[in-house]
């Protein structure tokens, strides 16, 4: 069972056409909430963390907002060079007691931005 | 350099063969992941290490074997590997500190098994 949940799978967008990206979870006791952008064949790279509702992050195009159930990334204009998956994560507590642990990712979205 | 680098990027392994991915972050963290990524799946988180202990094998299967001699290297040892284990290998780094919870993460080291 998948607790972080991420829709749609792909997303094709006009440049220009700004749309948002959805990430519901199931964990209990948020402990805040990642964005990554990942490039084909390359490692994620960090976007974002939030960790309680009401909280917006932005960066350049991009605007992370969080509810208790989910979390958006809004895409405003965006641009070719905004194409890549984007990841959320949660983390699930674990480790030896401490904050060390496992995070619970998606499986992206695909976001194409066509000229 | 810094971040977390990961060599080398890309392996190609018979399943008779043996050969060891390293990771290294530069980033002062005393925590190191490996995951597995493949198609259209989630990262399958394989192990975590803090401070050089392995705290947690999430049920990998023993042709894995991890090694973290100290804080900033980690090694993946791979043997008789199948070629279901192509895949992308991710290494990851963060700091197990109460409410740090971030992990950065290396380019990758694109496998595949022949």
């Amino acid at each position: 069972e998948d607790q972080v949940t991420q829709s749609p799978e792909a997303l094709r967008l006009q440049e220009g056409e700004s749309s948002s990206l959805n990430c519901s979870y199931t964990v209990s006791g948020l402990r805040g909430l990642f964005w990554y952008r990942q490039d084909p064949g390359k490692g994620p790279e960090f976007l974002f963390t939030l960790y309680s509702a009401g909280e917006e992050k932005e960066k350049e195009r991009l605007k992370a907002t969080l509810t208790k159930k989910e979390s958006f990334l809004h895409i405003t204009a965006p641009k070719p060079e905004d194409s890549a998956t984007y990841l959320c994560a949660v983390p699930h507590g674990g480790g030896r007691g401490s904050t060390l642990g496992r995070l619970y990712f998606g499986r992206g979205t695909q976001l194409t931005v066509w000229p | 350099e810094t971040g977390v680098t990961q060599t080398p990027r890309h392996l190609v392994m018979g399943m008779t063969n043996k050969k060891s991915l390293k990771c290294e972050q530069h980033l002062g963290h005393n925590a190191m992941y490996w995951y597995k990524q493949s198609a259209k799946k989630p990262l399958e988180l394989m192990f975590v290490y803090s401070l050089e202990e392995r705290v947690e094998n999430n049920s990998v299967p023993s042709r894995f074997s991890p090694e973290c001699p100290n804080s900033s290297h980690l090694f993946l040892h791979l043997h008789t590997l199948q070629p279901e284990d192509s895949a992308l290998y991710l290494c990851a780094s963060s700091q197990d500190h109460p409410g740090y919870y971030e992990q950065y993460f290396g380019p990758g080291t694109r496998l595949t098994v022949t």
